[in-house]
């Protein structure tokens, strides 16, 4: 089985600040670890991915996430937020299992960009 | 290239009726797959399609049900609706499917509202 938990549902941030959106894992094997992000009225995008490669993941927007396998965490950062980044973001882990494959979604986090 | 596109848009139905939606892959992708979001229960997993075949499904009742067309077009169908069926409901294609742990391309979705 596996899970994801997000701490967080809500974080707001002043624009030029850290952004920091906490993710959880929980799983039987090796991980498979996304974020996406979604903007207002529009479907999920990919920010990044993980798959074993290496553990600090660049994305797109600034973004970079790093695996900590001892923590089982996955947590998304951007060093200095833009109003453009509110959205809402979602972590996911997923592994290669096969017909049992299932790529599971955290509640999501609802980043805040304070001008 | 054309992104996902998911029809219609918005959708009001009255509860004990039925709804099919429709979701248009990425061209060339051959896996769609399903997931309703809704405030509470975030992102929940519908099911795969894969060369129209259900490849996985998630912990859905029977009332949600899906196929795939030979042109990777794919449908989902709802009956006897519930009020608890109201959500958005996004499609997300991709080239290979599950289990290969790409990425996802997500269409903007259905709102369904069940009064």
């Amino acid at each position: 089985a596996q899970s994801v938990t997000q701490l967080g549902s809500h974080v707001s941030v002043s624009e030029g600040a850290l952004v920091l959106l906490r993710c959880n894992y929980s799983s039987s094997v090796p991980p498979y670890l996304f974020w996406y992000v979604q903007y207002p009225n529009q479907g999920l995008q990919l920010l990044l991915k993980y798959t074993s490669a290496a553990t600090l993941v660049k994305g797109i927007n600034g973004f970079e996430a790093e695996f900590k396998k001892s923590e089982t965490s996955f947590h998304l950062t951007k060093p200095s937020a833009h109003m453009s980044d509110a959205a809402e973001y979602f972590c996911a882990v997923s592994h290669s299992g096969g017909s049992n494959y299932k790529l599971t979604f955290g509640k999501g986090t609802l980043l805040t960009v304070n001008p | 290239k054309a992104g996902v596109t998911q029809t219609p848009r918005y959708l009001i139905k009255t509860r004990g009726q039925q709804v099919t939606l429709s979701c248009s892959p990425i061209s060339g992708h051959r896996s769609v797959s399903w997931y309703q979001q809704t405030p509470g229960q975030g992102l929940q997993f519908l099911f795969e399609y894969f060369s129209e075949t259900q490849r996985n499904k998630g912990n859905f009742p029977g009332r949600f049900s899906g196929r795939q067309f030979s042109n990777s077009r794919s449908e989902m169908n709802v009956s006897t609706l519930e009020l608890g069926d109201s959500a958005l409901y996004l499609c997300a294609s991709s080239a290979l499917g599950s289990t290969t742990n790409e990425k996802l391309f997500f269409g903007s979705g259905t709102q369904l509202s069940v009064l």
